[in-house]
């Protein structure tokens, strides 16, 4: 059975990192592109960034660009999320998600969400 | 980055009729498009990918057409379990990006 289960989320300041994780079970991990969505409090799911199975390729939003940065340790079978320069735009429940593929955009599974808060 | 723009935005509907939501891609993704359902404190969930087929263990009351720019996902005999809201997702380029969803309300 695919397991998805993200940590790391806080209470933050403005303009503070935070780094979050993603432990992978019941899947061959490093066959797989990742992915994090995040959903802001009431609002639609916004797509954050995405990683191929390698590491070697990786994509972010432009609302993310810059100040946040994908990693992966498949040794480790996790995901990471590091989050700099955070904004109160970026409180939100952050998702780990599953591709179908190597260099798939398409998501097949998610986990349960991390919640990030961004506030003085 | 592509925009996916879904109609209507809430829909009110009784158990057991049929409903029908569209989704309009700003340009042409082909069939790379999917759809998710999610209730409320719960993550989204896997229905459709490449526009029509059913992901595994999705019943077949859940339909989706369409290729291009223009898709839909239309729901049968509406069942009190499939009050949620609706995402669709183009996967055509690397930037993913999501409609921005259709809450499904009992009427």
């Amino acid at each position: 059975e695919v397991q998805l289960v993200e940590s790391g989320g806080v209470v933050v300041q403005p303009g503070g990192s935070l780094r979050l994780s993603c432990a992978a079970s019941g899947f061959t991990f490093d066959d797989y592109t990742m992915h994090w969505v995040r959903q802001a409090p009431g609002k639609g799911l916004e797509w954050v960034s995405l990683i191929s199975w390698d590491g070697g390729s990786t994509y972010y939003a432009d609302s993310v660009k810059g100040r946040f940065t994908i990693s992966r340790d498949n040794s480790k079978n996790s995901l990471y999320l590091q989050m700099n320069s955070l904004r109160t735009e970026d409180t939100a429940l952050y998702y780990c998600a599953k591709a179908t593929g190597a260099s798939s955009g398409l998501i097949d599974y998610w986990g349960q969400g991390t919640l990030v808060t961004v506030s003085s | 980055d592509i925009q996916m723009t879904q109609s209507p935005s809430s829909l009110s509907a009784s158990v057991g009729d049929r409903v029908t939501i569209t989704c309009r891609a700003s340009q042409g993704i082909s069939n790379y498009l999917a759809w998710f359902q999610q209730k409320p404190g719960k993550a989204p969930k896997s229905l459709i990918y490449a526009a029509s087929s059913l992901q595994s263990g999705v019943p077949s009351k859940f339909s989706g057409s369409g290729s291009g720019t223009d898709f839909t996902l239309t729901i049968s005999s509406l069942q009190p379990e499939d009050f949620a809201t609706y995402y669709c997702q183009q996967y055509n380029s690397y930037h993913i990006t999501f409609g921005q969803g259709t809450r499904l309300e009992i009427k």
